[in-house]
């Protein structure tokens, strides 16, 4: 069992929508992050949490909405998405003593 | 912010030869990792290295944090090598959450 797992893997949906990505990591780690890549542009930050308390919202659209139930799991509600937000959507966790993060399969977004 | 810029940005090598990738870094950090990204996404950990020098199998890196720089040498290469490799810092002012900026990549090719 890899340390941070992201379901689906893959996902279609329209403009009109609503869907979930979920995240777990089982390595104890107390932050947790969401990261998008987008084709030909370096990975971009966009929300971190910390004991459950998002610290860092990256100027993200409102159509995405984190949720940090437990430091053991992350979501991201998606809601009348664009399809520029197409993209691979990656899940991290770290403990912020080390800041050492460790990344999630990914999540691969089709927006029609 | 920070700057985080990696060269080359592809690279194309037969199997068997050895290779360098740099990262150059704009301020003072207190992490830097370096990941390859495998063909279905996912960001695998390759070194921690925030400073010094460390070895694992036929790869290796080297921070020079006073010089603001980070070297990922490959030996040996084989075609399980190629993807993306990409360089990743946190500053001094990300330490209480651990976020990291990513680079932009070098995509490396090892042909048979």
């Amino acid at each position: 069992e890899t340390g941070v797992t992201q379901t689906p893997r893959h996902l279609v949906m329209g403009m009109t929508n609503k869907k979930s990505l979920k995240c777990e990591q089982h390595l104890g780690h107390n932050a947790m992050y969401w990261y998008k890549q987008s084709a030909k542009k370096p990975l971009e930050l966009m929300f971190v949490y910390s004991l459950e308390e998002r610290v860092e919202n990256n100027s993200v659209p409102s159509r995405f909405s984190p949720e940090c139930p437990n430091s053991s799991h992350l979501f991201l509600h998606l809601h009348t998405l664009q399809p520029e937000d197409s993209a691979l959507y990656l899940c991290a966790s770290s403990q912020p003593s080390s800041g050492e993060l460790f990344f999630g399969e990914g999540s691969r977004l089709t927006v029609l | 912010g920070i700057q985080v810029e990696q060269s080359p940005p592809d690279l194309i090598l037969q199997e068997g030869a050895n290779s360098t990738l740099r990262c150059n870094f704009s301020d003072s950090v207190n992490n830097l990792q370096w990941f390859h990204q495998n063909p279905w996404g996912q960001l695998i950990n390759l070194f921690y290295i925030p400073s010094g020098t460390k070895q694992n199998g036929r790869l290796s890196a080297t921070t020079v944090a006073t010089e603001r720089y980070s070297l990922l040498y490959i030996s040996s290469s084989q075609t399980t090598d190629s993807g993306v490799y990409f360089c990743a810092v946190g500053d001094h002012g990300s330490s209480n959450t651990g976020k990291l900026i990513f680079g932009q990549g070098t995509t490396l090719q090892v042909k048979p």
